[in-house]
């Protein structure tokens, strides 16, 4: 299995919903990334989380919420977004050795009204 | 800091015609290199990458790309485009490891005509 999944892969959520993005893999990888892309950019860094510890922040906003509650699975929970938060979420997993590549999953487009 | 430049937003080539997407990377140490590519609405598919070794790197779909240190540039080429090959395609730059983070280029839109 070298899937990285994603759910749902369209939300589209008011912003004084709480809704969560999830990302699962069972490749073992122990580093998993949130990136956040809008149209026609790259991806841009979100989180990311080594061993379930969160590592890196890249100064996001308080209303996007990561947590990592085992190995395989990454979650983001989202609260009182804004419409310029609609993008499409992408999740990653990398083994933590040498030499290796991240995965990605198909993502998640949200939309915010 | 790492950075990546992709100097071309647009390439437009002839089917069967070959193509070369150029790169460009700044990075401190030993550098990781990466070529994804991404349909619309999809997420991103690994092509290829450059960690060590022999300079000329063999992907998959028939791509392949050519690590140049002394040019501190990573193009990816191929003899003859399909028109499946139509998407976006990001160069990235990173550490060795999974704790490292990666850095995108802005992308290169290929348009393929018939």
């Amino acid at each position: 299995d070298t899937e990285v999944t994603q759910t749902p892969k369209h939300l589209v959520m008011g912003m004084t919903n709480k809704k969560s993005l999830k990302c699962e893999q069972h490749m073992g990888h122990r580093a998993m990334y949130w990136y956040k892309q809008k149209a026609k950019k790259p991806p841009e860094l979100m989180f990311v989380y080594s061993y379930e510890k969160l590592s890196i922040n890249e100064s996001v906003p308080s209303r996007f919420s990561p947590e990592c509650p085992n190995s395989s699975l990454l979650n983001l929970h989202l609260h009182a977004l804004q419409p310029e938060d609609s993008a499409l979420y992408l999740c990653a997993s990398r083994p933590t050795g040498r030499g290796t590549e991240a995965f990605f999953g198909q993502g998640t487009r949200l939309t915010v009204v | 800091a790492q950075s990546v430049t992709q100097p071309d937003i647009h390439i437009t080539v002839s089917e069967g015609a070959s193509l070369e997407l150029r790169c460009n990377y700044s990075y401190g140490a030993t550098p990781y290199l990466f070529w994804y590519v991404q349909s619309p609405g999809q997420g991103l598919q690994l092509l290829l990458k450059y960690f060590s070794g022999d300079t000329l790197v063999q992907g998959i779909k028939g791509f392949e790309a050519e690590f140049k240190r002394s040019q501190s540039s990573f193009n990816l080429r191929k003899p003859s485009v399909h028109w499946s090959d139509a998407a976006e395609y990001f160069c990235a730059v990173g550490g060795p490891s999974g704790y490292s983070t990666l850095t995108f280029g802005k992308g290169t839109m290929l348009l393929v005509s018939p």
